[in-house]
């Protein structure tokens, strides 16, 4: 069952703007978390944020989450060309023990 | 350093013939999982694993079979592979404490073909 959906489905900017993706998902959550996926690879962990934390911050990220909305952001800052990469949402439902289930991804591509 | 790895890391098969994917976590983690990854559907879960010999299905566990006998290694089965299961497979581990999930790692993932 798909849970978070991710929006836009692909993004292009230029290297030093900032890129923002959205979060969507139905149910109530234990937490929300956002991997990057580098093309055709293992998925890295970002950030964890939880059911009660509204912002987080990691380097140049910034998570938001709004539970009475059932939506999280994901801001990257000054983007580089590394940052090229697919990003997940991922939420851990309150009915599914240790359970995380995965958005279909935003594709971030970042020009030099 | 801390790592999943999985073998092997591509695979291309035919219809019907037994074959085995390898996982190992090098960081103690209880938990266990494998995904599959299909183009415009996300990672979805197979099966998954919260210690030695607790396995239990996913989303998505039908043609596949896993294993724990040893807290580091998660194997997945495909016991008669079909085309529909040409994938990307990923395994991934993780600690477990309390009913939240805490971050999982990632193994570099296997592509599998089956023709």
């Amino acid at each position: 069952s798909q849970q978070g959906e991710e929006d836009p489905q692909a993004l292009s900017i230029q290297e030093g703007e900032n890129a923002t993706m959205n979060c969507s998902y139905k149910t109530s959550i234990n937490n929300l978390q956002w991997y990057r996926q580098n093309s055709g690879r293992g998925l890295v962990h970002l950030i964890l944020i939880r059911s009660n934390e509204r912002e987080k911050h990691s380097g140049r990220l910034r998570v938001t989450l709004d539970t009475s909305k059932k939506s999280s952001s994901l801001l990257i800052t000054a983007s580089r060309a590394a940052d090229t990469a697919s990003y997940f949402c991922a939420t851990d439902e309150v009915t599914g023990f240790q359970k995380l289930v995965f958005g279909t991804g935003t594709r971030l591509l970042v020009s030099p | 350093e801390a790592q999943v790895t999985q073998n092997p890391r591509y695979l291309i098969t035919v219809t019907g013939k037994k074959l085995t994917v390898t996982c190992s976590q090098n960081m103690n983690h209880e938990y266990m999982s494998w995904y599959r990854q299909d183009p415009g559907l996300g990672l979805r879960q197979i099966y998954y694993s919260m210690n030695v010999e607790v396995t239990d299905k996913g989303d998505v566990p039908e043609g596949y079979k896993v294993s724990r006998k040893e807290k580091r290694n998660f194997p997945l089965i495909l016991e008669s592979p079909s085309p529909n299961q040409t994938s990307l497979y990923f395994c991934a581990s993780s600690s477990v404490g309390g009913f939240s999930s805490y971050e999982q790692y990632f193994g570099p993932g296997t592509r599998l073909t089956v023709t």
